[in-house]
């Protein structure tokens, strides 16, 4: 079955320190994987896209890693700030119907930052 | 100079009534989906339509009939709404249906209560 599992589920951290965000994902084929942060109330906005051949990619203090043999991804906050108390949610792009690809999400974990 | 704008925000209603929710992207992209999120955080599709012209149908009952009268607007009608159907419903789009370069834009969600 294609599903996204993420950890922990909610995480308390306080502001200036780093914290990773797991990712596992059983999704095959295999196309991209995503990471979102959801700000409460709102959309999703996206983070970083990494394909299979990418195993790292950079989006200001947000570190995104892939490793495609094992299905594991991370996403680390470096420094955290208040602002980044939100849900981040993990997404592989994977078969759907009609030979289409559709996004397979997490249920995300929840970021608490406390000053 | 919003890019995924969808109305109304918020939308309470009774059983049995029908309802309708509308979806407008001004980044000139050629597909758009609805989501549904439900109360467990997990976002799932509903609908993508490519050049208004519908490619993904997650089944989803019949009562909910989506609408693309151009490549900027997606509709969402919803005939005789359940209480299984209260959830935050978000519009997305994007460049072709491979998520293109830079993914998925969202819109902010429509929280639909149904009493």
């Amino acid at each position: 079955k294609n599903q996204v599992e993420q950890s922990p589920q909610s995480l308390i951290i306080l502001e200036g320190k780093n914290c990773t965000l797991q990712c596992n994902y059983t999704v095959s084929p295999f196309s991209n994987l995503r990471w979102y942060k959801q700000d409460t109330g709102r959309g999703p906005v996206s983070l970083t896209i990494m394909t299979f051949s990418e195993n790292t990619k950079s989006n200001g203090r947000y570190t995104a890693t892939l490793d495609a043999d094992t299905k594991q991804s991370s996403l680390h906050i470096t420094a955290s700030q208040l602002s980044d108390s939100a849900s981040y949610i993990c997404v592989s792009l994977g078969p759907g119907a009609g030979g289409y690809n559709k996004l397979i999400f997490g249920a995300g974990t929840r970021l608490a930052v406390h000053p | 100079d919003t890019a995924v704008s969808q109305t109304p925000k918020y939308l309470v209603t009774q059983m049995g009534n029908d309802k309708s929710i509308k979806c407008e992207q001004n980044l000139g992209h050629d597909t758009m989906y609805w989501y549904k999120q439900d109360s467990k955080k997990f976002l799932k599709i509903m609908f993508s339509y490519n050049n208004k012209e519908l490619i993904i149908n997650e089944t989803v009952p019949n009562r909910f009939s989506p609408k693309s009268p151009d490549k900027a607007h997606l509709n969402l009608h919803i005939n005789s709404l359940e209480l299984g159907d209260s959830a935050v419903y978000f519009c997305a789009s994007s460049q072709d249906l491979t998520g293109g370069r830079y993914g998925y834009t969202f819109g902010s969600g429509t929280r639909l209560t149904v009493v």
